[in-house]
C-alpha cells in the first residue's frame, strides 16, 4: 500500500461544474496536508495546506481534511480550462522533520 | 523577490560522466529538498538538508550524493550518470519551522545518453 494514494485520472469535468480530487494516505500520525498544482513541463505550486479536521476555503478552492477516515479532498468550484493540470497531495508525518510524502498526481481536464 | 533557482534547466550528458545541479534559495529556509520526478512514480525524495553540514538520504540515494556548506545552495552531484538517472529533477526549500510548505525550483531536465 503506498503512503499517500490518489487516482491518477484523468479526471474530465465541464467549465463550470466542481471538480473533486481525492487523496488517502496510510499513516495515522500525519499532521499536515498540501495540495499542489502542476502545469505539464512546469514545477508544482502550492494552492492551500490544511492540519484541522474540516473544511478550509480559499477562493475557488476547498479543502477538506478527515483524520478518522484518513482522506482528503480538494474542490475546485466553477472549474475553468486554467485549472487543467496535475494535482499532487503531500503529506507530512509529523515525526519526519519538513520531509513531505506525494502522491502520484491526479489530472484534471477542464473542458470549455 | 526571494526565489528558488536550478541550473542548468537542461542537460545532456553521457553514461559513467559525473553531473553537477545547482539549486540555490535566497529565502533563508534551512530545510532543502532533492527530488525526481519521473512518469508513473511522481515525485521521490533523493537527499534533504536541514542546516548547513546537514545532510539526509531519501527513497532514492543510490547514485546521489549532496553537500551543503551554506544556507542558500544545496547541490546535487551524480557521480558516476546512468540511463536510469534520465528524469526532471527538482529542488525545494522550507521553513524549519512552521507549516512545512514547500517551495519549488523551476526544475531541471537531464537526459543521460
Amino acid at each position: 500500500q503506498k503512503e499517500v494514494e490518489q487516482n491518477s485520472g484523468p479526471l474530465s469535468v465541464p467549465e463550470g461544474a466542481i471538480a473533486s480530487l481525492n487523496c488517502t494516505y496510510s499513516d495515522r500520525g500525519s499532521q499536515s496536508f498540501f495540495w499542489y498544482r502542476q502545469y505539464s513541463g512546469k514545477s508544482p505550486e502550492l494552492i492551500m495546506f490544511i492540519y484541522s479536521n474540516g473544511d478550509k476555503e480559499d477562493g475557488r478552492f476547498t479543502a477538506q481534511l478527515n483524520k478518522a477516515s484518513q482522506y482528503v479532498s480538494l474542490l475546485i468550484r466553477d472549474s475553468q480550462p486554467s485549472d487543467s493540470a496535475t494535482y499532487l497531495c503531500a503529506v507530512n508525518r509529523g515525526n519526519q522533520g519538513g520531509k513531505l510524502i506525494f502522491g502520484q498526481g491526479t489530472e484534471l481536464s477542464v473542458k470549455p | 523577490d526571494a526565489e528558488i533557482t536550478q541550473s542548468p534547466r537542461h542537460k545532456i550528458t553521457e553514461t559513467g560522466r559525473q553531473v553537477t545541479l545547482a539549486c540555490h534559495q535566497t529565502w533563508n529556509h534551512n530545510n532543502m529538498f532533492w527530488y525526481r520526478q519521473d512518469l508513473g512514480h511522481g515525485l521521490r525524495l533523493i537527499h534533504y538538508s536541514y542546516g548547513v553540514q546537514d545532510t539526509n538520504k531519501g527513497e532514492v540515494s543510490d547514485g546521489y550524493s549532496v553537500s551543503r556548506s551554506n544556507t542558500e545552495d544545496l547541490p546535487l552531484t551524480l557521480e558516476s550518470a546512468a540511463s536510469s538517472q534520465t528524469s526532471v529533477y527538482f529542488c525545494a526549500s522550507s521553513e524549519s519551522v512552521g507549516t512545512d510548505t514547500q517551495y519549488f525550483g523551476p526544475g531541471t531536465r537531464l537526459t543521460v545518453l
